[in-house]
């Protein structure tokens, strides 16, 4: 099935810094989907991307998808502790519907 | 809030039990996919129903199955229990059986002693 490798884990950072996680696949993806998890919540969805190159911006958030389509990111500018969360990249597999999930990147700011 | 609920939204067991979640998708939504999401496998995908049919399965263990009804909500059920099927399981739903933005419930966090 479908791997996505989603680096790192977790991450620290002050309010106010920036934060990236990636996510990497060894094959080409068609697509990718963002959702983040709030502490004791449930996955929601933020984001998806199609085409090559293709790069959205939603307020503080920057999602990218590499020119290969192997490759994501989500970058947030100036962290806010309301940006606390777990974020997961998806990508779709080859049945219909079916996402496979990254492991996530924790990440916690700290006021 | 999503729009998808799931009951119970906690399940305390014994090991060898076995227990039923339920999941009720956003109105209109015909497909639910279940995940089980542990601290050392992350969010792994078990199995998705469409308009009552299965139409994918994922890691989902032989001690497991799952439902969809006419009404169109769905039964996750665990049998057999082991101390390691401890972890929150999810339901999410859509609109269509494609690929898309998923919207999920709640959860039902499991705990088996």
């Amino acid at each position: 099935g479908q791997q996505v490798m989603q680096i790192p884990q977790y991450q620290h950072v002050q309010e106010g810094e920036d934060f990236t996680t990636y996510c990497n696949s060894s094959t080409t993806l068609s697509n990718i989907q963002w959702y983040k998890q709030r502490p004791g919540g449930h996955p929601v969805f933020l984001i998806q991307l199609v085409k090559s190159g293709e790069v959205k911006k939603q307020k503080r958030l920057t999602f990218q998808f590499g020119e290969a389509k192997k490759n994501s990111s989500l970058h947030i500018t100036a962290t806010q502790t309301t940006d606390v969360g777990t974020y997961f990249c998806a990508a779709r597999g080859s049945t219909l519907g079916r996402l496979y999930f990254g492991r996530g990147t924790q990440l916690t700011v700290w006021p | 809030d999503s729009g998808v609920t799931q009951t119970p939204k906690h399940l305390i067991t014994a090991t060898g039990q076995r227990v039923t979640l339920r999941c009720s998708p956003r109105s209109g939504d015909l497909s639910v996919y279940w995940y089980q999401q542990s601290l050392d496998q992350g969010l792994q995908f078990l199995i998705q129903y469409y308009n009552g049919e299965e139409r994918a399965k994922g890691n989902i263990l032989e001690r497991f199955s799952a439902q969809q009804f006419p009404d169109l909500h769905s039964e996750l059920n665990l049998s057999s229990l082991e101390l390691g099927d401890s972890a929150l399981y999810f339901c999410a739903s859509r609109v269509s059986g494609e690929w898309g933005e998923q919207f999920f419930g709640p959860g039902t966090r499991l705990t088996v002693l």
